[in-house]
């Protein structure tokens, strides 16, 4: 049963560029949700999918956006980089249908640098 | 705004010795909270979580303590073994907010042979 599975896992883009990270959801999730990990701190919630539309929003700006498809798999798109975007990005799923503990299962994530 | 912290940045301990991580929480409206483990290059994992209506609760080798009157929440790890190196978050969550969680900054654990 694979887990959470997330491309690609290092990619190196320059200031006012723009990327796509990918991520597959645990089997039998239909949830995704993702977050921002700067180097030392704890992951910064970015926003979820559910239904192939954005259930919850963090703080973060428009630049930030995604997608979910039909098969539960979902992208996160930033554009026009920043410095700053540099980090950690994980993808964490879950099954609608199950209590909110707090239970998330996350990938390994994508390490992002922007030079 | 409302935000979860931890006391200490690092902890050193020996082997088979037992671990206590701390937290510091200042949303009382919280339902649940949760400790997540990060190993280095991997993504946070679940350890274990209490409702807000709970004081204690057991896992395997873990035991979290929720004590509301000062906003404290606890991670006790008995018999520290050497893969519990790692860094432990917590972090809090509500109920109509499913996926959506409120980290800490974390605290490194250090295990000694």
């Amino acid at each position: 049963d694979a887990g959470v599975t997330q491309s690609p896992t290092h990619l190196i883009k320059t200031r006012g560029q723009q990327v796509t990270l990918r991520c597959s959801p645990k089997s039998g999730h239909d949830t995704v949700s993702w977050y921002q990990q700067a180097l030392g701190q704890g992951p910064q919630f970015i926003f979820q999918y559910y239904e192939e539309e954005e259930r919850q929003r963090g703080n973060f700006p428009d630049r930030f956006s995604g997608h979910q498809f039909p098969n539960y798999s979902s992208e996160l798109n930033v554009n026009a980089l920043l410095l700053g975007d540099s980090a950690l990005y994980l993808c964490a799923s879950s099954y609608i249908g199950q209590p909110n503990t707090g239970e998330l299962f996350f990938g390994e994530g994508s390490r992002l640098t922007v030079l | 705004g409302e935000s979860v912290g931890l006391h200490l940045p690092t902890l050193s301990v020996q082997e088979g010795d037992n671990s206590i991580i701390n937290c510091a929480y200042s949303n009382s409206a919280s339902d649940y909270f949760i400790w997540y483990k990060q190993e280095s290059g991997k993504g946070p994992q679940f350890i274990i979580d209490i409702r807000s209506n709970m004081d204690k609760r057991q896992g395997q080798r873990v035991t979290v303590l929720l004590n509301k009157t000062v906003k404290h929440l606890s991670l006790q790890i008995a018999a520290t073994q050497p893969g519990d190196s790692a860094v432990y978050f917590c972090a809090e969550t509500f109920d109509n907010q499913g996926g959506k969680l409120i980290f800490g900054q974390g605290t490194e654990l250090s295990v000694k042979p």
